[in-house]
């Protein structure tokens, strides 16, 4: 079954406290990126890759650290958590650079208290 | 501004009404349009997108774009309590200034009622 993989699904976390979200896919994409969702602001763009060893900043990547060292999996780091960042985060994928069939993880909520 | 604007709602409505949601965009570079359909505690999931102008129909779901006036549509028809979701506009201009990602409206919250 073709899914993209995201864990934890849930945590709480203490400013500082440096933590890693994994994310995987099965599908052999090129493309995978990473979104947080905030109530009023939509989905907004923190980090995205278009392959192995390359990434790109997105509209929000403060804060925020990524890597790809193998094209199934994309880890999001937060290096010192703060309240703000405080979301609801997804990870993408998708086969190209168009974008037209991206597949979402189940998400990740995150508590930076 | 932003680049997509889209009626948050909430929306509610009957089983069996047609519903309209609409996105308005500012970025004349976007060539593809997408609808998600998220629900509650899940990740969006695509329902389908369409490149340029015109329509695109699946099932009881139709998607319009009028690049003209930077407008795009999605209607459901005989909607069903199973339709109740947020839903989501997003759009690429593939390759342009906003390679690799996907502007997302702020997502419309539609509740279908029996």
């Amino acid at each position: 079954e073709a899914q993209v993989t995201q864990n934890p699904r849930y945590l709480i976390t203490v400013t500082g406290k440096k933590l890693t979200v994994t994310c995987s896919q099965n599908m052999n994409h090129e493309y995978m990126s990473w979104y947080r969702q905030d109530p009023g602001l939509g989905l907004r763009q923190i980090y995205y890759s278009m392959n192995v060893e390359v990434t790109d900043k997105g509209d929000v990547p403060e804060g925020y650290k990524v890597s790809r060292k193998e094209k199934r999996n994309f880890p999001l780091i937060l290096e010192s958590p703060s309240p703000n960042q405080t979301s609801l985060y997804f990870c993408a994928s998708s086969l190209d650079r168009l974008l037209t069939e991206a597949f979402f993880g189940q998400g990740t909520r995150l508590t930076v208290v | 501004q932003k680049e997509v604007e889209q009626d948050p709602g909430p929306l509610s409505v009957p089983e069996g009404a047609i519903v309209s949601l609409n996105c308005t965009y500012s970025n004349s570079a976007f060539q593809y349009f997408m609808w998600y359909r998220q629900y509650s505690r899940k990740g969006p999931e695509l329902l389908m997108y369409t490149y340029s102008s015109g329509n695109k129909e699946d099932g009881r779901f139709t998607a319009q774009v009028d690049k003209s006036s930077k407008y795009i549509s999605l209607f459901i028809r005989d909607s069903q309590p199973s339709d109740s979701a947020t839903y989501l506009c997003a759009m690429s201009d593939a390759g342009g200034t906003s390679y690799g990602k996907l502007t997302f409206g702020q997502g419309t919250i539609l509740t279908v009622h029996p």
